[in-house]
């Protein structure tokens, strides 16, 4: 999951749905789909994370193709607060570190 | 929850001088991390460190840089002389393990160089 690409922006309004994807092409057998969300001066936090087909939690669903070369963050019923900066990552080296990317900046507004 | 912390929130410093940011992470984690994130810019990898040792390093962190589990709680980051350039904000990150674990992220410590 080396290379990621995701869109650099999004606007929503509350109560939307809103579906965030990712393109990794290059993903390698073993690797997992993680998405992770940053507040404004923040540290990054944990949403979701998958390897196929479909995961959902509390937050989020991951949706993930058969190719697994793209994946789809959707957030249901977004509110103001879910404004933030969404990525799409991989993890690198031998203890995982995390490669972030420009992620996705949403905006959403009432 | 249990959180990762860190201190200070924000450092203020001269150039040349040294610094230390101080982290806790999670108690039960093994696996520790910093990155940092220059003002609009993306989240960088800077450390892993595992067994009181470094597991991986970044180009970023040169002979300036240095890390440090002093006691069983804290994870310190030592940069030796500072540089404008290391203006940033200073994530730690703990684990339970490795590629595909969750990692919890810490505030952050906002160093400003002048």
């Amino acid at each position: 999951l080396a290379k990621t690409t995701q869109p650099i922006s999004m606007d929503s309004y509350e109560g939307q749905e809103v579906n965030i994807t990712c393109s990794h092409n290059n993903i390698a057998t073993n690797d997992y789909i993680t998405w992770y969300q940053q507040f404004p001066s923040q540290g990054p936090r944990f949403i979701i994370q998958g390897y196929k087909t479909k995961v959902t939690n509390e937050v989020a669903s991951l949706f993930i193709p058969a190719d697994r070369k793209s994946s789809t963050l959707s957030l249901p019923r977004v509110s103001l607060s879910d404004t933030a900066v969404y990525y799409c990552l991989g993890y690198g080296g031998s203890q995982g570190n995390l490669i972030f990317g420009k992620g996705t900046k949403l905006s959403v507004k009432p | 929850e249990p959180e990762v912390t860190q201190t200070p929130s924000h450092q203020v410093t001269q150039m040349g001088q040294e610094v230390i940011l101080r982290c806790v992470p999670i108690s039960n984690h093994l696996y520790f991390y910093w990155y940092r994130q220059i003002l609009g810019q993306k989240v960088e990898f800077l450390v892993s460190f595992y067994n009181n040792e470094i597991s991986e390093k970044s180009e970023i962190f040169d002979d300036q840089f240095s890390v440090e589990r002093p006691d069983g709680s804290n994870f310190t980051l030592k940069i030796r002389s500072t540089k404008l350039e290391d203006s940033a904000m200073y994530f730690c990150a703990s684990s339970s393990g490795t590629s595909g674990s969750e990692q919890y992220f810490g505030p952050g410590t906002r160093l400003t160089v002048t």
